[in-house]
Parts: structure tokens; C-alpha cells; sequence
């Protein structure tokens, strides 16, 4: 099992609508969970970070996080062509050191 | 400007000639980390660095080595780069023992090993 699990997409959604990411990660210990965008051939960039358990709001985008079912989203409402890129799920481990990146979920948000 | 800066940014180079990608950091940050990002495969860490002449192994090491002799470089080295080398390489920091810790990244360093 992988440590961070995202599902690879494409995730194809018209614009204005709401776009769901979904990540699930093995570490229980975990303590902070990071969404980074990340255009193509371009660096990652952060998002949003939670480490509580519940919804972050920050405007269009909310964080959701369920520890107990180990559980991570990601939702951006009232998409836009320009949030066509690829969003990394990050965890970072019970020891505080590392952190661990899915895959990645690739979005198109079709105009 | 708060940044992280990799060099160089594209490489190509041949099998077994030694090569370094330097890393610097301008946000006095105490941790340092490399990864490497290839197609489905997402970002793997390959060493990190908790401090200064802290350094530990990240989850695919093989290959490379770094070093940590001031607080702002992480040199990456690949003392006999093989192809299967051939990858695009991030450097990133963050402050360690911080909510939430999240990373700056490097503008990323793309290298074929021919």
C-alpha cells in the first residue's frame, strides 16, 4: 500500500463547477496535510494546509480532513480554466520529518 | 525575494561523468530536502536535511549523496550518474518543528543522462 494515495485522473470537469480531490494516507500518526498545485513543467505551489480535523475554507478551495478515516480532500468551487493543472496530496509523517507526496490527481476544466 | 534557487536548470550529460546541482535558500529555513519527480510516480524524496551537518536518507538514495555545510546550500551529487537518473530533480525547504511546515520549492532541474 502506498503511503499517499491519490487517484491519477484525469479529472475532467466544466468550468463553474465544483471539482472534487480525494487523497487517503497510512501513516495514523500523521500531522499536517498540504494540497500543492502544480502546472506542467512548472514547481509545486501551495494551496492549503490543514491538520485539524474538519472543512478550511480559503475561497474558492476547501480542505477537508478525517483522521479517523484517514482522508484527505480537496474541493474548488466554481472552476476555472486556469485551475487545470495537477494537485499533489502531502502528508507530513508522524516523526515530523519527512513529507510524503501522492502521485498527483490531473484536472481539466473545460471552458 | 524569498526563494529557493536550483542550478543548473536543464542538464544532459553521459553516464558516469559527475555532476552536482546546487540548491539555495534565502529564508534561513533549517530543513532541506531533494526530490525527484518522474511521470506516475509523483514527487520521491531522496535525502532531506534537518540542519546543518544533519542529513538522512530519503526513499530512493541510491545514486546520489548530499552534504550540508551551511545552513542556506544542499548540493545534490551524482558521483556516476546512470539514465535511469534522467528526472526532473526539486529542492525545497521549510522551517523544521513548525506548524504547518510546508515546502518552498525550487524552479526544478531537469536532467538527461545519456
Amino acid at each position: 500500500q502506498k503511503e499517499v494515495e491519490q487517484n491519477s485522473g484525469p479529472l475532467s470537469v466544466p468550468e463553474g463547477a465544483i471539482a472534487s480531490l480525494n487523497c487517503t494516507y497510512s501513516d495514523r500518526g500523521s500531522q499536517s496535510f498540504f494540497w500543492y498545485r502544480q502546472y506542467s513543467g512548472k514547481s509545486p505551489e501551495l494551496i492549503m494546509f490543514i491538520y485539524s480535523n474538519g472543512d478550511k475554507e480559503d475561497g474558492r478551495f476547501t480542505a477537508q480532513l478525517n483522521k479517523a478515516s484517514q482522508y484527505v480532500s480537496l474541493l474548488i468551487r466554481d472552476s476555472q480554466p486556469s485551475d487545470s493543472a495537477t494537485y499533489l496530496c502531502a502528508v507530513k509523517g508522524s516523526g515530523g520529518f519527512k513529507t510524503i507526496f501522492g502521485a498527483g490527481t490531473r484536472l481539466f476544466v473545460k471552458a | 525575494e524569498a526563494q529557493v534557487t536550483q542550478n543548473p536548470r536543464y542538464l544532459i550529460t553521459v553516464t558516469g561523468k559527475k555532476l552536482t546541482v546546487t540548491c539555495s535558500q534565502n529564508m534561513n529555513h533549517e530543513y532541506m530536502s531533494w526530490y525527484r519527480q518522474d511521470p506516475g510516480l509523483g514527487l520521491r524524496q531522496i535525502y532531506y536535511s534537518m540542519n546543518v551537518e544533519v542529513t538522512d536518507k530519503g526513499d530512493v538514495p541510491e545514486g546520489y549523496k548530499v552534504s550540508r555545510k551551511e545552513k542556506r546550500n544542499f548540493p545534490l551529487i551524482l558521483e556516476s550518474p546512470s539514465p535511469n537518473q534522467t528526472s526532473l530533480y526539486f529542492c525545497a525547504s521549510s522551517f523544521h518543528g513548525q506548524y504547518p511546515g510546508e515546502l518552498f520549492f525550487g524552479e526544478g532541474s531537469r536532467l538527461t543522462v545519456l
